[in-house]
């Protein structure tokens, strides 16, 4: 158990819909990471936090948007769904800033859009 | 940008030894991860190289030579527990006005332990 928390664990939604997934990070961690793994992609790179603020972006749709609390958890938001955007969703977490910061990985989300 | 390479699959069998190479292109070095992930179930951290040289850790270590781009992550004593999918992941330099850096993976390389 790595101490980061992502809920729900599965869902299944119609193509169009909104879906919000949820994580909290290890206790002390600043840093969360969203992740996004498909069969034919890998694991990619979607955005990341840091005490509240966004500092790094990667391949995110303008479609998804994500957000990080005051105590910390973050919620990744994906609307119009389509049925490429089924995948794994990986939240992770690490203390912060510089150099040697492991990145600790959430159970993920499964996510089918039908 | 960011380029990791890692042979996609590779099979081995139980009590043998296997290196996975890892070599990577990127605009700025600041780190090089091994993770592991059963199908299904989140990455789970190995280890961690920021300096050339071997890091060893019980039954797995992993190796790295910035120079070169590459790295490789050797596995002894193979249990068949040891069949998951091995990630090579790159920390990029901070980005200009961030002290943070972003993890880029590669593709992953399926290790399948035979009895």
């Amino acid at each position: 158990d790595s101490g980061v928390t992502q809920t729900p664990k599965h869902l299944i939604t119609a193509t169009g819909q909104r879906v919000t997934l949820r994580c909290s990070p290890r206790s002390g961690d600043l840093s969360v990471y969203w992740y996004q793994q498909s069969l034919d992609q890998g694991l990619q790179f979607l955005i990341q936090y840091y005490n509240g603020e966004e500092r790094a972006k990667g391949n995110i749709l303008e479609r998804f948007s994500a957000q990080q609390f005051p105590d910390l958890h973050s919620e990744l938001n994906l609307s119009s769904l389509e049925l490429g955007d089924s995948a794994l969703y990986f939240c992770a977490s690490s203390v912060g800033a510089g150099d040697g910061n492991t990145i600790y990985f959430g159970e993920g989300s499964w996510l089918t859009v039908v | 940008g960011q380029n990791i390479d890692q042979p996609t699959e590779m099979t081995a069998t139980e009590g043998a030894i296997v290196q996975i190479n890892c070599t990577y292109q990127t605009s700025g070095f600041n780190g090089l991860f091994w993770y592991q992930q059963h199908a299904g179930e989140a990455p789970t951290f190995l280890s961690y190289n920021v300096l050339d040289g071997l890091e060893e850790k019980g039954r797995f270590s992993s190796f790295l030579s910035r120079s070169k781009g590459y790295s490789y992550l050797l596995l002894k004593e193979l249990q068949m527990k040891d069949s998951a999918s091995y990630l090579c992941a790159v920390r990029s330099r901070a980005d200009r006005g961030s002290t943070l850096g972003r993890l880029y993976f590669g593709r992953g390389t399926q290790l399948t332990v035979w009895p």
